[in-house]
């Protein structure tokens, strides 16, 4: 069964970091890419950026919203994606989940996420 | 707001039809594929049509997704009220280079 498993939630301060987790387990992880999204609250779903797999370089997109502080990495060994988040502003609250894709070219769609881990980013 | 352009809301009585219309331009939804999600605040989105009319595995046909253009429209047949949710349209654009969604809409069952 495959399972994303988001985790490092939590009130942070503005200005300050905070790395999300993106625990996987059900398939072969190496093989997908991986997204980050977030919902702020009372607003719609957005893209924060993506991972390719490493048969396409392990490359990197943001949104340009988030472009320059966050940082999207993977590790294949142990079947995790991060998002790292710096500079971290009040406008970075939201509900943030990953996702797996769902093919390997630009537009394709995503097919299984998490469930969702919080950031709340307070003065 | 978003670059795709969904309505805010949409309404029909159960078992009903209803339609959500998402529209954008050549640099995304023309020139790429389209899915849809269904969303409650706070779960897992859930993949409802990818490549713009295809369902996954458990998704039953009464939902269908069409494109003509620059628009793409996701299709509800025979309303449920576990069909209450936020319906989301994305695609890639390639003017941002990057995943773009529609602002979302919530269907509402009469």
């Amino acid at each position: 069964e495959v399972q994303l498993v988001e985790s490092g939630g939590g009130l942070v301060q503005t200005g300050r970091s905070r790395r999300l987790t993106c625990s996987t387990s059900g398939f072969r992880f190496a093989l997908y890419g991986m997204s980050w999204f977030r919902q702020a609250p009372g607003k719609g779903l957005e893209w924060v950026g993506l991972i390719r797999s490493n048969d396409y370089g392990g490359t990197t997109e943001y949104a340009a919203s988030v472009k320059g502080r966050f940082t999207i990495s993977r590790d294949d060994s142990k079947s995790v994606a991060y998002l790292q988040m710096n500079s971290l502003k009040t406008e970075d609250t939201a509900m943030y989940y990953c996702g797996r894709e769902y093919g390997d070219y630009e537009g394709c769609a995503f097919d299984f996420w998490g469930q969702g881990t919080m950031i709340t980013v307070s003065s | 707001q978003s670059v795709l352009t969904q309505p805010p809301s949409v309404s029909a009585a159960p078992g009903q039809k209803v339609t959500i219309s998402c529209s954008g331009s050549s640099s995304n939804i023309e020139n790429y594929y389209v899915s849809w999600y269904l969303h409650l605040p706070g779960t897992a989105p859930k993949l409802l049509i990818y490549e713009n009319n295809k369902r996954p595995s458990g998704i039953p046909d009464r939902f269908s997704g069409s494109k003509s253009g620059t628009s793409v429209t996701l299709g509800i047949t025979g309303l449920q009220t576990g069909d209450e949710a936020d319906y989301y349209c994305a695609t890639w654009d390639n003017s941002l280079n990057a995943v773009v969604f529609g602002g979302g809409t919530q269907l509402t069952l009469l």
